[in-house]
């Protein structure tokens, strides 16, 4: 079965970065698109982006531009999210979702919190 | 960026009631239209995509309807075990969009 399961929890430092990664299992890496959502109790849920994972290309809410980076790894099935210069308004749950084609969003990691705290 | 504005943002009903959740754009989205169902602790499920597909796996009781601007969740004939938190998306645009959700509970 589709499986996405994601990195354990974060506790950064303002001005740090962290990196996410979303391990996929149960079908085809590379025939479909990860995107990443971000969840917070004040602003709900917004979309970050989306990988291509087999070519790499991204494509990027303006919103999370300079914020979010977007990878994959092929060889371990894996897609990966760096989030940079961090602030406390980036402590969220995050999302990878399998995109793509087929229904949007049709699976999702557990989620990854992290918290941006000093 | 799309809006979509959902309602109600909270709904308390009886087992076996019919329930409506609704989601309206700010512009048209073609049908474009998912929802989701997100229990407490859990990531969102996905429950219908583009308007009134049903996603494989979930109940019947669960369609969805609409076109242009106007879209709704209907559960025909609520169960305990559907309390949660609903939220749609629309994909016909970028940036992709969500509505703030609807929590549900058991009257």
């Amino acid at each position: 079965q589709v499986q996405l399961q994601q990195s354990g929890a974060e506790l950064a430092k303002p001005g740090s970065s962290v990196k996410i990664s979303c391990k996929a299992s149960g079908y085809t890496f590379t025939s479909y698109y990860i995107s990443w959502i971000k969840q917070t109790t004040g602003q709900g849920l917004e979309y970050i982006g989306y990988i291509n994972t087999g070519s790499g290309g991204t494509n990027y809410n303006e919103k999370f531009k300079g914020k979010a980076t977007l990878t994959v790894d092929k060889s371990s099935s894996t897609a990966f999210m760096q989030l940079s210069s961090l602030t406390p308004d980036d402590s969220a749950v995050y999302y990878c979702a399998r995109d793509y084609p087929g229904p949007r969003f049709a699976y999702w990691g557990q989620g990854t919190l992290v918290t941006v705290s000093s | 960026d799309i809006q979509m504005t959902q309602s109600p943002s909270f709904l308390s009903a009886s087992v076996g009631d019919r329930v409506t959740i609704n989601c309206k754009a700010s512009q048209n989205i073609n049908k474009y239209l998912n929802w989701y169902q997100q229990k407490l602790g859990e990531a969102p499920k996905l429950l219908i995509y583009n308007t009134n597909n049903l996603q494989t796996g979930i109940p019947s009781r669960f369609s969805g309807s609409g076109s242009g601007t106007d879209y709704t969740l209907t559960i025909s004939s609520l169960q305990p075990e559907d309390v949660a938190t609903y939220f749609c998306l629309q994909h016909s645009s970028r940036p992709l969009t969500f509505g703030s959700g609807t929590k549900l509970e058991i009257k």
